[in-house]
């Protein structure tokens, strides 16, 4: 596609529902991240993959998040049992090795945990 | 702790004016610099990559790096009412594809006409 694609573009969760996020990158893209935001603050790295391999989940906060990328295309963020605190804007980004490490972001899913 | 650190404002310059915005970054090591805009409720823009010591101009847009005092700024001239929003200073550690950017909180820009 010409963008990279976030859905659901809102997400309303009770405390303790499971949550799963989608991110569709930039066609070609092989690198692909995720970052949480919170409000008033700046994006902070979750996961990342190359292709369907994922090589740094050091950001993510909890073994209730879990990410996924099984065709190295789409990609699922997972949050189990979700709690007020993963109340944030979820962001995907994509990138290409030969483009200066530019990464490109999509609009981001807005989860609020009630 | 690697950390990027902006001045989170709010800057307010007339319109016409020229808006600087400022950050500096913890890590010697780091490769490449990016400059996001992002308005309120939308996802970050870039607006400005620098991997070298110096000045980047693009149109109205000016990066300047300095890796010796470990500091890149955004300079924004002739500035406008649509450029108010908040920017987000970025840095990548090692230069690598692959790499996660490390953000600072970011500079809330407000210009008024």
């Amino acid at each position: 596609g010409a963008g990279v694609s976030q859905s659901p573009r809102y997400k309303v969760a009770k405390r303790g529902q499971d949550v799963a996020l989608r991110c569709d990158p930039i066609s070609g893209h092989v690198s692909l991240f995720w970052y949480q935001q919170a409000l008033g603050q700046g994006p902070e790295f979750l996961t990342y993959f190359q292709n369907e391999a994922q090589l740094d989940k050091s950001g993510l906060p909890s073994d209730r998040f879990f990410a996924e990328r099984p065709e190295g295309s789409v990609s699922t963020l997972k949050i189990q049992r979700t709690q007020q605190e993963d109340s944030a804007v979820y962001l995907c980004a994509s990138s290409t090795p030969t483009g200066g490490n530019i990464q490109y972001f999509g609009a981001g899913t807005r989860l609020s945990v009630l | 702790q690697k950390e990027v650190e902006q001045n989170s404002g709010p800057l307010s310059v007339p319109e016409g004016a020229i808006a600087s915005l400022n950050c500096t970054y913890s890590d010697r090591g780091s490769q490449s610099f990016f400059w996001y805009r992002q308005y309120s409720g939308k996802s970050p823009e870039l607006i400005m990559s620098i991997y070298s010591n110096g000045d980047k101009e693009d149109g109205r847009f000016t990066a300047q790096l300095n890796k010796a005092s470990q500091y890149v700024s955004l300079l924004i001239r002739d500035s406008q009412p649509s450029d108010s929003a908040t920017y987000l200073c970025a840095v990548n550690m090692r230069g690598q594809a692959g790499t996660a950017l490390i953000f600072g909180k970011g500079t809330t820009l407000s210009v008024s006409s």
